[in-house]
């Protein structure tokens, strides 16, 4: 079944506690990105992944990092989480539209509810 | 820069009947997608429906109908036959070939259907 898994599904933390929300997805997508959810904001993109090794900033970025070593995983990291990043985070994947094909479904993950106090 | 703004924060409808939940988008690209995703209080995005800047014709996914007006720039979402199970959040959504894969989304409508 093609997906995109997010891990864990709900975690409270503290300040300053440093965290990893895990992103896999099952169908070879070149393009992943990470979105934040806000009452009121709609959701919020915070990183991109073109590819492998090629990630780039959204419009959020600030207090978020993210890597893309494989093709099918991309973590989100927050180094030192702190409570205005209290939020309900997915991840989503698409193939890259970039050659000029029509514009793809993104698909999302199931969402991660994060509280940090 | 992409903006979608949806100015209803919350909707009633009646079992059965037909509602529309209004989108409006700016963009400078000739060449678009409009989305519409539900959310559930699960929590999870559920794909409902797309619409490319190009399709000559309204898009269609069972009681799920975008009417385009491009000229207007507006992407209204209409459901027919609302069900109880259509209470949620939804949002409409917008990526440019421009803007890479990016969604840039609305604020969202919370919708309530009542019997």
């Amino acid at each position: 079944e093609a997906q995109v898994t997010q891990n864990p599904r709900y975690l409270i933390t503290v300040t300053g506690k440093k965290l990893t929300v895990t992103c896999s997805q099952n169908m070879n997508h070149e393009y992943m990105s990470w979105y934040r959810q806000d009452p009121g904001l709609g959701l919020r993109q915070i990183y991109y992944s073109m590819n492998v090794e090629v990630t780039d900033k959204g419009d959020v970025p600030e207090g978020y990092k993210v890597s893309r070593k494989e093709k099918r995983n991309f973590p989100l990291i927050l180094e030192s989480p702190s409570p205005n990043q209290t939020s309900l985070y997915f991840c989503a994947s698409s193939l890259d539209s970039a050659s000029g094909r029509p514009l793809d479904e993104q698909y999302f993950g199931p969402g991660t509810r994060l509280t940090v106090t | 820069a992409q903006k979608i703004t949806q100015t209803q924060p919350g909707m009633f409808v009646q079992e059965k009947e037909a509602v529309t939940l209004d989108c409006t988008y700016d963009t400078s690209d000739p060449s678009y997608g409009l989305f519409w995703y539900k959310q559930p209080s699960s929590g999870e995005m559920i794909f409902l429906i797309y619409q490319g800047s190009y399709d000559q014709q309204n898009a269609t996914e069972g009681r799920y109908s975008l009417n385009f007006q491009k000229a207007r720039k507006s992407a209204n979402l209409v459901i027919s036959a609302s069900q109880l199970g259509d209470s949620a959040m939804y949002f409409c959504a917008m990526k440019t070939t421009g803007g890479g894969n990016k969604l840039t989304f609305g604020t969202g409508t919370q919708l309530k259907v009542e019997l």
